[in-house]
């Protein structure tokens, strides 16, 4: 398995609804991203785990919060978002820890729509 | 502040002809460079990269060029198809910081 899967492909969801997103990988890759990218803008990094552990928070608010259940699972919790946040939420993993291995590899990404 | 600028929003290209992309970045501290490839509603798909410590990497068609003094890169297709119509991201990461730092991207089409 070489790749990096995300679901759902598409999210719609109002600004009170607590929702999820997930990122699977089973490379045994070792660092695990959240990124954000809005239309004809490049990615913006949100999150970092390496090896399981939480490594960088790039300032993101509160409203996103991530989790990293296993060294193959990375979600992304959702609640009380804007409709400002509606974007491309990309996940992607590298295969040593933070820092070690730059090459990422990204997932296909979750369209999410706050309305 | 841009540390990574991709100046051409867009370029086109004859199919079979060369594709130049290029890339400056401002921060002396980066020591490796990445090339991705996007295609609409798909994430990023990793292309070629290159260490500070190299001036040039080929991979089939792409061969990425590295002109550390002049803190600039560039990516060559050779020839160009019309499945390389994508947008195309440059990134740059400075040692132990790991983080990717991308430029806006430049959106190459290849005319058949």
């Amino acid at each position: 398995d070489t790749e990096v899967t995300q679901t759902p492909k598409h999210l719609v969801m109002g600004m009170t609804n607590k929702k999820s997103l997930k990122c699977e990988q089973h490379m045994g890759h070792r660092a695990m991203y959240w990124y954000k990218q809005k239309a004809k803008k490049p990615p913006e990094l949100m999150f970092v785990y390496s090896y399981e552990k939480l490594s960088i928070n790039e300032s993101v608010p509160s409203r996103f919060s991530p989790e990293c259940p296993n060294s193959s699972l990375l979600n992304l919790h959702l609640h009380a978002l804007q409709p400002e946040d509606s974007a491309l939420y990309l996940c992607a993993s590298s295969q040593g820890g933070w820092g070690v291995d730059y090459e990422q590899f990204f997932g296909p990404g979750t369209r999410l729509t706050v309305l | 502040d841009q540390q990574v600028k991709q100046n051409s929003p867009s370029l086109s290209v004859q199919e079979g002809r060369i594709s130049i992309l290029n890339c400056d970045y401002t921060n002396s501290m980066f020591d490796y460079f990445l090339w991705y490839k996007k295609y609409p509603a798909e994430g990023p798909t990793f292309l070629i990269s290159i260490s500070s410590i190299k001036d040039k990497n080929e991979d089939g068609r792409f061969t990425v060029f590295l002109n550390k003094s002049a803190k600039h890169l560039s990516l060559h297709i050779v020839p160009s198809q019309p499945g390389d119509s994508a947008v195309y991201f440059c990134a740059a990461s400075a040692g132990s910081q790991g983080n990717l730092i991308f430029g806006k991207g430049t959106k190459l089409s290849v005319k058949p």
